[in-house]
């Protein structure tokens, strides 16, 4: 199946700086790209949409003012996490689809991001 | 309606039994159904899915079965074996290909 590579895979951070997450997709192109929150033994969350070229489309209760996210080419989105804070180390994964219609959807291997 | 329930939480199985995982959804809009599998410290990957026009599907010792009038699916794994042992969660997906996930199932392959 097609790759999605994020970047870092681990990241610690002091409070109050801001962090960036790289999602590509390494071999198709991809319209559309999804950030996914996910705290220990829990379930994915939505956080965002990521459209290219395009505002990112925001889950309710997600601050967008926080969860900085570009899609500037049809290979990477990237999510920075603003003035980052303990509440916000957490497991966060992208996704991302072949082309613009409905179909399977590709991982990441997921961020994992600890805020001291 | 944007739910999707998944049960049992955790599960344990002898190896070389069947695992079996359940979800019910509401909404009847979603149009794919996948399952997949996460390892801990890893990005989930897709096992199997299914579209609500086909009742069952499988690829090797995974099947889907899908109850579209009942509005539930569930992922039987066959001869389970200890590598299995992971969180398996399902998914619907809904407009603009965004997926909905199940609360996930912890399953341990004892052998």
């Amino acid at each position: 199946g097609a790759v999605v590579s994020q970047h870092p895979s681990r990241v610690i951070c002091k409070s109050g700086t801001s962090v960036k997450i790289e999602c590509r997709s390494l071999d198709f192109q991809a319209t559309t790209m999804f950030w996914y929150r996910q705290f220990p033994k829990q379930s994915l969350m939505l956080m965002a949409t990521s459209n290219e070229g395009s505002k990112a489309t925001y889950e309710q209760g997600v601050e967008k003012d926080k969860f900085l996210i570009n899609h500037a080419s049809l290979t990477l989105s990237t999510l920075t996490v603003t003035s980052a804070h303990p509440e916000d180390s957490s497991f966060y994964i992208c996704s991302a689809g072949q082309g613009a219609g409905p179909g399977e959807l590709f991982f990441g291997e997921g961020s994992r991001l600890t805020v001291l | 309606q944007q739910q999707v329930k998944q049960s049992p939480q955790s599960l344990i199985v002898q190896k070389g039994g069947i695992s079996i995982i359940n979800c019910a959804y509401e909404n009847t809009a979603f149009d794919y159904f996948p399952w997949y599998q996460q390892f801990p410290g890893k990005g989930p990957a897709l096992l199997i899915a299914i579209r609500p026009d086909v009742s069952e599907k499988k690829e090797g010792r995974f099947t889907i079965s899908f109850n579209k009038s009942a509005k539930q699916f569930s992922l039987h794994i066959m001869d389970s074996q200890p590598g299995d042992s992971a969180t398996y969660f399902c998914a619907a997906r809904g407009g603009a290909q965004k997926l909905v996930f199940g609360q996930g199932t912890r399953l341990t392959i004892n052998p």
